[in-house]
């Protein structure tokens, strides 16, 4: 079945960089895109990228300048990196598949502090 | 970007009550879809392209709307539809998502 598991360190220090991987299961990278997307502690959902099954990329405008999304199609993995992190980055960060964001992952959690 | 007004922000309603929340898009969209999140989960897709119901979700469940407001309806409150819902645009980017309806029951 399709399944989605985020990765990531759980705790970052402020102006530091994060890497989170999403390991895909039951599909392929190179039939489906997959989105990141974010929500911070009782707040609303944000969404932060895409990267499509082609390997093209669409970002958050506000966010684009310090975001990466990338893959591995051998390994079933897209990668999302971002850096200069601040506290306001603090969040539950998910990955979804593409078709309207049909499955998602378990989210991990980024905590952003000293 | 397309701001996404949900409201009320926060409802309740009584078994067997109707319930409708709104999703209003600062400019013209062409669908509108749902996602229904329950505390410590993560989204489901709820209702796509304006008026699907996703696999699984109930019958009571509707969407509609066009242009620039939409809506979620459920014709008869289940203790089970209590959760928070998110609207969301994939019309343009940023792909952007309203601030949430949470529905209570009472």
């Amino acid at each position: 079945q399709v399944q989605l598991k985020e990765s990531g360190p759980g705790l970052v220090a402020p102006s530091q960089s994060l890497s989170i991987t999403c390991t895909v299961s039951g599909f392929s990278l190179t039939s489906y895109g997959v989105h990141w997307v974010r929500q911070p502690p009782g707040k609303g959902l944000e969404w932060l990228g895409v990267i499509w099954a082609g390997g093209s990329t669409n970002y958050n405008s506000a966010l684009m300048s310090r975001l990466s999304i990338s893959k591995d199609n051998s390994k079933s993995q897209v990668f999302l990196k971002m850096n200069s992190l601040q506290t306001d980055d603090t969040a539950m960060y998910y990955c979804a598949r593409e078709k309207y964001f049909d499955y998602w992952g378990q989210g991990t959690t980024l905590t952003v502090s000293s | 970007q397309i701001v996404l007004t949900q409201s009320p922000a926060i409802m309740s309603a009584s078994p067997g009550e109707k319930v409708t929340m709104t999703c209003s898009a600062s400019s013209s969209i062409s669908y509108m879809h749902w996602y229904q999140q329950k505390p410590g989960t993560s989204p489901k897709r709820w209702i796509y392209d304006t008026s699907k119901l996703a696999s699984g979700v109930p019958a009571r469940f509707s969407g509609s709307g066009s242009g620039t407001s939409y809506s979620l309806t459920i014709s008869s409150m289940e203790a089970e539809d209590a959760a928070t819902y998110y609207c969301h645009q994939r019309s343009s980017y940023p792909y952007t998502f309203g601030g949430g309806t949470k529905l209570e029951i009472k």
